[in-house]
């Protein structure tokens, strides 16, 4: 069974533009939550989809978004990016949503973002 | 929401040796579980032991559970130069719908 897939593995952008990120899923995983890894605030949970509706957010602002497809598969998109964006993005998927079951999120290899 | 706090942050030891990593948490929890990062790629899910479970095992991993004093540890048998990697606890919480991780702890096995 293929593991989660996220593209593109490395992404240079500029401040103020626009970036959108891919996951896709273990097949039959329907949830898929995002994390944002940094040096300094380490791993942190974005958000998380389940059934192309998002279940709840972390503490980021609006620049932040993401949706999920009928096939499972999300994309996450960071709008104006900022040099603080410069991060490893996850991604994670899951049979059921978080805190629903006792189950193990699976990641993927994650998105290096580096903003100049 | 509360973050774990994984103990000790960093930890050099040789081939053969044990590591121990500990893990504090502040909240109620479902479950916790560990996961391994190798530098650069995802997260590797390691152990699952849930709220009701007190110690757990899968091949050389030894994972406990103490909710009274809301802390957990990862104890790594016969260490191998190929475990060199960081070590994450991440907690469910009863009542949030997200995983919180600690900051991990920086495991070097040196041959």
């Amino acid at each position: 069974k293929a593991g989660v897939t996220q593209t593109p593995r490395y992404l240079i952008k500029t401040r103020g533009q626009q970036v959108t990120l891919s996951c896709s899923p273990i097949s039959g995983h329907r949830s898929v939550s995002w994390y944002q890894q940094t040096p300094g605030q380490g791993l942190q949970f974005l958000f998380e989809y389940f059934s192309e509706t998002q279940r709840n957010k972390g503490n980021f602002p609006g620049r932040f978004s993401g949706r999920q497809f009928s096939n499972s598969r999300s994309e996450m998109n960071v709008s104006t990016l900022e040099l603080g964006d410069s991060a490893l993005y996850l991604c994670a998927s899951s049979l059921e949503p978080l805190g629903q079951s006792n189950q193990p999120q699976h990641f993927g290899d994650g998105t290096r973002l580096s903003i100049l | 929401s509360q973050q774990g706090e994984e103990d000790p942050q960093a930890l050099s030891i040789q081939e053969g040796e044990n590591a121990t990593m500990n893990c504090s948490y502040k909240t109620s929890i479902n479950n916790l579980q560990w996961y391994r990062q190798n530098s650069g790629r995802g997260l590797v899910h390691l152990i699952l032991i849930r709220s009701n479970e007190r110690e757990k095992h899968s091949g050389r991993l030894r994972v406990t559970l103490d909710t009274s004093k809301k802390s957990s540890s990862l104890l790594i048998t016969a260490s191998r130069a190929a475990d060199t990697a960081s070590y994450f606890c991440a907690t469910d919480e009863a009542g949030y719908s997200t995983l919180t991780f600690g900051k991990g702890t920086m495991l070097l096995v040196s041959p």
